[in-house]
């Protein structure tokens, strides 16, 4: 079946414009994941729902970025007033079940690539 | 602190030889590791995870809670192994969110 997507896959914008990213998970998928990559790094937990609700936001860096999830399937990663600081990839992931004792497999979406201007 | 360290950013070695990617690992309780690829022009992507103690691809990785290491092996490379490779933890207790090393990348050469 479909894996994750993201949309777009390439977003350049101007310092101090909003971005909106988007997350498709696996249909069914109960848990979804953001995660921000700076080159030369490997992915930093930004933020993780369970169904709409938002589990964990504690690698959020600061108020300018949140995310949502509504309806418990796509989620929107936004950013406001971006800065040059932003620029990533912006990796998101799901995986099928509530967070449990054991950590369930994290399936990954082929990331959106922010440069901020 | 919560953290892994992956030392080498590159590893470059001859197809046929072993390969050994270190991972280690700073935490207080008992966590779960994982290796994650990431093969050219593809999604990144679970490799193995320590609890299920299997091999996959030909690559082994054995927790060492004394060491706080899970480092990566394989007895013997192939081309198509060339890839990022990231080790993670995910703390204890059902806390979804994966703490990611830096990555290595392992180049096969023919």
């Amino acid at each position: 079946g479909a894996g994750v997507s993201q949309s777009p896959r390439y977003k350049v914008t101007k310092r101090g414009q909003d971005v909106a990213l988007r997350c498709d998970p696996i249909s069914g998928h109960v848990s979804l994941y953001w995660y921000r990559q700076a080159l030369g790094q490997g992915p930093e937990f930004l933020t993780y729902f369970n169904y709409e609700a938002q589990q964990d936001k504690s690698g959020l860096p600061n108020d300018r970025f949140s995310a949502e999830r509504p309806e418990g399937s796509i989620s929107t990663l936004t950013i406001q007033r971006t800065e040059q600081r932003d620029s990533a990839m912006y990796r998101c992931a799901s995986s099928p079940r509530v967070a449990g004792e054991i950590q369930d497999t994290q399936y990954f979406g082929p990331g959106t690539r922010l440069t901020v201007l | 602190a919560q953290r892994v360290t992956q030392p080498e950013k590159l590893l470059s070695v001859f197809k046929g030889a072993p390969v050994e990617l270190k991972c280690n690992y700073s935490y207080s309780g008992s966590p779960e590791l994982f290796w994650y690829v990431q093969y050219s022009r593809q999604r990144l992507q679970l490799l193995l995870r320590h609890i299920s103690r299997e091999s996959i691809k030909g690559f082994t990785a054995d927790l060492n809670k004394g060491e706080t290491s899970f480092h990566l092996k394989k007895p013997f490379a192939q081309e198509e192994d060339s890839a990022m490779y990231y080790c993670a933890l995910s703390p204890q207790g059902g806390y979804n969110k994966l703490i990611f090393g830096a990555g290595t990348r392992l180049a096969v050469h023919p």
